[in-house]
């Protein structure tokens, strides 16, 4: 049974600083891992998607790695934002009906 | 021009009623989901249907049935609303194990 760990369950860093989410999973045979972002009381937006083949994807400010073997993926966020406050979520597909196991998330304050 | 869209968006409800939230996407997508957030966020798949014929019921109770009329369409019926069954019911669809997930903004049930 794929189960996924974040690392740390909440995080308070000052307006600039780059950060580093971790993210962790049991069952290497994944066909990609989904990165997520939630406000309160809001849906889920899809930062990056991280296909099994690839070793790392980045889109702005943001830059995931895949480690597949050791089942670990990193989120990576440059020059934080105040507005970058959520609940970072990581996500695997796996298995013969590909559903998403979530992990619990990462809180991120941001503080200006 | 929303990709996932959910119906209702909040939901409050007495114990034993019946009750139904809608989803749509236009992505065209084959495969459609159903997530449960609970009370501490953690996000589990409830449901999946995969061009309208079910691929996973993750044991949830028979109270709960999905229903898929075409391959854009996934609702959710939910029979004799119990108290635990407060919690935030994400839609999301994909292309499985090549596209990223879309989820939807979420229906919050509330059941007094």
């Amino acid at each position: 049974k794929q189960e996924v760990t974040q690392i740390p369950a909440a995080l308070s860093v000052p307006e600039g600083e780059n950060l580093v989410l971790n993210c962790s999973f049991t069952d290497s045979a994944i066909y990609n891992l989904q990165w997520f972002r939630q406000d309160p009381g809001k849906g889920l937006t899809s930062l990056l998607l991280i296909q099994s083949s690839q070793r790392e994807q980045t889109s702005g400010r943001l830059n995931a790695s895949l480690d597949k073997s050791s089942g670990r993926s990193t989120l990576y966020i440059a020059a934080s934002q105040p507005g970058d406050s959520a609940t970072y979520l990581c996500a695997v597909s796996g298995g013969s009906n590909y559903k998403l196991t979530f992990g619990k998330g990462t809180l991120l304050t941001v503080n200006p | 021009d929303t990709a996932v869209s959910q119906t209702p968006k909040y939901l409050v409800t007495q114990m034993g009623n019946d009750k139904s939230i809608k989803c749509e996407q236009n992505l065209g997508h084959d495969t459609m989901y159903w997530y449960k957030q609970d009370s501490k966020k953690f996000l589990k798949i409830m449901f999946s249907y995969n061009n309208k014929e079910l691929i996973i019921n993750e044991t949830v109770p028979n109270r709960f049935s999905p229903k898929s009329p075409d391959k854009a369409h996934l609702n959710l019926h939910i029979n004799s609303l119990e108290l635990g069954d407060s919690a935030v019911y994400f839609c999301a669809s994909s292309l499985p194990g090549v596209t990223e997930a879309f989820f939807g903004q979420g229906t919050r049930l509330t059941v007094v």
